[in-house]
């Protein structure tokens, strides 16, 4: 069984500092990770991926995340937080061969203050 | 190019009724997944259909049940509703074929209220 956790269930951070949002993952095999976002009342926004290659990946909106085999951690990470970076965010993974069905992890809130 | 779309958005049903929710992809996405999220449980994975076919299931009763038509557009039923059900129920398309990537679209959901 493929698994997600999110240790933190809110991050706060002040607009201009970098910020980090955590992720550890449990599946057979190799690992295909995921960062969702989802803003108030909305569905979730594809943020970015994991699949095989450099274990540094860059997304949307000055976003990037580390890949991390021996730690089993796909940490999301933001140079310089925005107060509209303010979302519920999301990891999630699969197996290789699990199709689309992601496991998500509870989310985390990320509020940046000014 | 036109978004997921989610029909209804809204919709309030008592215990014992049943619900029909509508999907329809972003043109050309021929996989469509379902999810259900709740406060208490979080995202969890109904079914995902590729060319009308059921490709994969998660852990839900037979209550739940879904169809792809053959223009792509999805389909999920919930019989019997109960309190327990409700909740944002979303639908995502993938523009690739047999080989997913996992980088899926997102609707804005349907909100279920079971009274």
């Amino acid at each position: 069984a493929q698994s997600v956790a999110q240790p933190e269930d809110q991050v706060n951070v002040a607009e201009g500092n970098p910020l980090t949002v955590k992720c550890t993952y449990s599946v057979s095999g190799n690992p295909y990770l995921f960062w969702y976002v989802q803003y108030p009342n909305r569905g979730l926004q594809f943020l970015l991926k994991y699949i095989t290659g450099d274990n540094l990946v860059k997304g949307s909106y000055g976003f990037e995340a580390e890949f991390n085999k021996s730690q089993t951690s796909f940490h999301l990470k933001k140079p310089s937080a925005l107060v509209s970076d303010s979302a519920l965010y999301f990891c999630a993974v699969r197996s290789a061969g699990g199709g689309n069905k992601l496991t998500f992890g509870t989310g985390t809130q990320l509020k940046v203050e000014l | 190019k036109a978004g997921v779309t989610q029909t209804p958005r809204y919709l309030i049903k008592t215990r014992g009724q049943q619900v029909t929710l509508s999907c329809s992809p972003i043109s050309g996405h021929r996989s469509v997944s379902w999810y259900q999220q709740t406060p208490g449980q979080g995202l969890q994975f109904l079914f995902e259909y590729f060319s009308e076919t059921q490709r994969n299931k998660g852990n839900f009763p037979g209550r739940f049940s879904g169809r792809q038509f053959s223009n792509s557009r999805s389909e999920m039923n919930v019989s019997t509703l109960e309190l327990g059900d409700s909740a944002l129920y979303l639908c995502a398309s993938d523009p690739t074929g047999r080989t997913n990537t996992g980088e899926l679209f997102f609707g804005e959901g349907s909100r279920l209220t079971v009274l």
